[in-house]
């Protein structure tokens, strides 16, 4: 089924570690976006690409990173893990801004 | 600039009673403007564009150009209506800008 699915849900992780959030699309869309968000609170954009070997910041200053070696796949790299980046983390893709965006379920991201 | 402001944070209305989150835009072309839905535990969900000017859970939105608006509308609440609510505008560059939100909660 066509979607866009993002791994792991929840993810307990400690200060300093390295961690890395999974976004994989099957839609064929070449846009695909990173949001951080807080429950109940507005988006912020962190990351976005237009395409393979494409990838822009966003407006949120973040410290994570991002690549885009394949279409169907944007993973979200932290370096290293600290208190301040917990959040929620959704990834999205769109075909053309006239139809707006698809969101997977998100990863709930606690760092200790 | 390119803006969207939802100025209710919360929403509270009383189930069969009529709903109206709002939602002003700021966009200098022809905008296109889009309701996104999210339940509790649930993914973040399109719920209408304008462009299709469809009914989609009873809901509706019309695009006025003249007030810059796109108010989300329902005659009769229903307790499932009750989600967090996002307007969106596809600006330039393919990216959405988005409201804050607004909480919507129906009472019984």
């Amino acid at each position: 089924e066509a979607d866009i699915y993002q791994t792991p849900r929840y993810l307990v992780i400690g200060t300093g570690k390295k961690i890395t959030l999974e976004c994989s699309q099957t839609m064929g869309h070449d846009k695909m976006y990173w949001y951080q968000q807080d429950p109940g609170m507005e988006l912020h954009l962190i990351h976005y690409s237009y395409g393979v070997n494409s990838t822009e910041k966003g407006d949120l200053s973040s410290e994570s990173t991002v690549s885009r070696i394949r279409t169907e796949h944007f993973p979200l790299t932290l370096e290293s893990a600290r208190p301040s980046h917990t959040s929620q983390y959704l990834c999205a893709s769109s075909e053309s801004g006239t139809y707006g965006y698809t969101f997977g379920s998100g990863t709930r991201l606690t760092v200790v | 600039a390119q803006r969207v402001t939802q100025p209710e944070k919360l929403l509270s209305v009383f189930k069969g009673a009529p709903v109206e989150l709002k939602c002003n835009y700021s966009y200098s072309g022809s905008p296109e403007l889009f309701w996104y839905v999210q339940y509790s535990r649930q993914r973040l969900q399109l719920l209408l564009r304008h462009i299709s000017r469809e009914s989609i859970k009873g809901f509706t939105a019309d695009l006025n150009k003249g007030e810059t608006s796109f108010h989300l509308k329902k005659p009769f609440a229903q307790e499932e209506d009750s989600a967090m609510y996002y307007c969106a505008l596809s600006g330039s560059n393919y990216q959405l800008i988005w409201g804050a939100g607004t909480k919507l909660i129906i009472k019984p």
